[in-house]
């Protein structure tokens, strides 16, 4: 069965940084691209940042370009994103997805989320 | 890195058929077939019911199904069920790797 596991979402102030992860099982994790999505409070989904299967090739919205991280540990099976100079608006749950392996945006697995509040 | 436009809200009686529109532009929509659906209900993640603007991955029924003209790309429910109440969000490649969702849109069964 395939599973995402995210973790490490809690109250920060802004300018500080944060790191949430990602564990996988039941897939072969080092075949998989995977994606992060937020979602703020009662808000809608932003795509944040991809990242291919060996970790060779990332890529990031706009917003996030330059303060955040993507990264992947494939012998724990486990993804990474590391966020610093966050601000208000980067608050919001934090879900991981699986790419199908299609074209587009095909996330076919997601986590349970993890929250990320940015405030003073 | 503007959000596609969808309706706030779409409402019907339950064994109508609904249609959401996911509004771009000529640098997302309209230049890729490569629009996604996503059906999220209170409290869960979303999950994948259209890809590749026109696919239904395994398992989803055949009341859904997405097309697309010009920068507008549409979601089709038919034969709406109480369980398909929830928030339905459009995504579309925007290419130079980057994707961007809809504003989301929120069916109710009457």
């Amino acid at each position: 069965e395939v599973q995402l596991v995210e973790s490490g979402g809690g109250l920060v102030q802004p300018g500080g940084s944060l790191r949430v992860s990602c564990a996988a099982s039941g897939f072969t994790f080092s075949s998989s691209w995977m994606h992060w999505v937020r979602q703020s409070p009662g808000k809608g989904l932003v795509w944040v940042s991809r990242i291919n299967g060996d970790g060779s090739a990332t890529a990031y919205a706009d917003s996030v370009k330059g303060r955040f991280t993507v990264s992947r540990d494939n012998a724990k099976n486990t993804l990474y994103l590391q966020m610093n100079s966050l601000r208000d608006e980067d608050s919001g749950v934090y879900y991981c997805g699986r790419d199908s392996g299609a074209a587009g945006l095909p996330l076919d697995y997601w986590g349970q989320g993890t929250l990320v509040t940015v405030s003073s | 890195q503007s959000a596609l436009t969808q309706p706030a809200s779409v409402s019907a009686s339950p064994g109508q058929t609904i249609t959401i529109s996911c509004t771009g532009s000529s640098s997302d929509v309209g230049n890729y077939n490569l629009v996604s659906w996503y059906q999220q209900h209170p409290g869960k993640a979303p999950k994948l019911i259209i890809y590749e603007t026109t696919k239904r991955p395994s398992g989803i029924s055949d009341r859904f199904s997405g097309s697309k003209s010009g920068n507008t790309a549409s979601l089709t429910v038919s034969g709406l069920q109480a369980d398909d109440e929830a928030e339905y969000y459009c995504c579309s490649y925007a290419g130079n790797d980057l994707y961007v969702f809809g504003t989301g849109t929120k069916v109710t069964a009457l």
